[in-house]
């Protein structure tokens, strides 16, 4: 499986973006990298997903580097309800299933006023 | 459009008894996965279910099991509850469509807000 590491925490400003990185060195070509978050004593929620080239939609943008060891999401204008564990997954495709997830630790990003 | 469903909310159990979950996924997503969370390891996966067939499983011991209906509902069921087993139980739903060993087909996972556990 491929590993993700993520800094445990991380503090961001109202109002400011927020970058949070990931790494996976040891991704696999047709692996793609999912980020989720958990918002506190709720399920994880979905918010982008992307392969080799950056992605952008109504949440989030993902930046993904060249050689996909790692990747950035980046909240553009962080809020206080954006506070969350944060969770880089990269997809582990095991017998066709798509839905072994594989979470780490995450990052849990606070937002501040 | 409805989201995940998962009953109940909150459950209190001993030691040595069974309990099952629920979980309704979105109305037309035909695969439910089940993953248990703890403060020690994290968000582990338990298994999966496709058209009413187990498709996946994680490193669970065998007192963890789960079926599915053939209108996608699933259940989950632990017997002999052991204090280890005190977690919240995600559920997630998804459409399920899957190209087998090649490729990906991008799916995203939708999650209830799970079941809280205790085991006394």
């Amino acid at each position: 499986d491929a590993k993700t590491t993520q800094p445990p925490s991380m503090d961001c400003a109202e109002g400011r973006a927020a970058n949070l990185p990931c790494n996976h060195s040891t991704i696999s070509g047709n692996e793609y990298v999912y980020w989720y978050r958990q918002i506190h004593s709720q399920g994880p929620q979905y918010i982008i997903h992307g392969l080799k080239n950056n992605e952008t939609n109504e949440m989030a943008s993902l930046i993904i580097t060249e050689d996909r060891k790692s990747s950035t999401l980046i909240l553009p204008h962080a809020t206080l309800r954006d506070t969350a564990v944060y969770y880089c997954i990269v997809r582990v495709e095991s017998g066709g299933s798509n839905y072994k997830l594989t979470f780490g630790k995450g990052t849990l990003l606070t937002v501040n006023p | 459009k409805a989201g995940v469903t998962q009953t109940p909310r909150y459950l209190i159990k001993t030691r040595g008894q069974q309990v099952t979950l629920s979980c309704s996924p979105i109305s037309g997503h035909r695969s439910v996965s089940w993953y248990q969370q703890t403060p020690g390891q994290g968000l582990q996966f338990l298994f999966e279910y496709f058209s009413e067939t187990q498709r996946n499983k994680g490193n669970f011991p065998g007192r963890f099991s789960g079926r599915q209906f053939s209108n996608s509902r699933s259940e989950m069921n632990v017997s002999t509850l052991e204090l280890g087993d005190s977690a919240l139980y995600l559920c997630a739903s998804g459409q399920g469509s899957w190209t087998g060993a090649k490729g990906a087909t991008n799916e995203k996972l939708f999650f209830g807000s799970g079941t809280q556990l205790s085991v006394l």
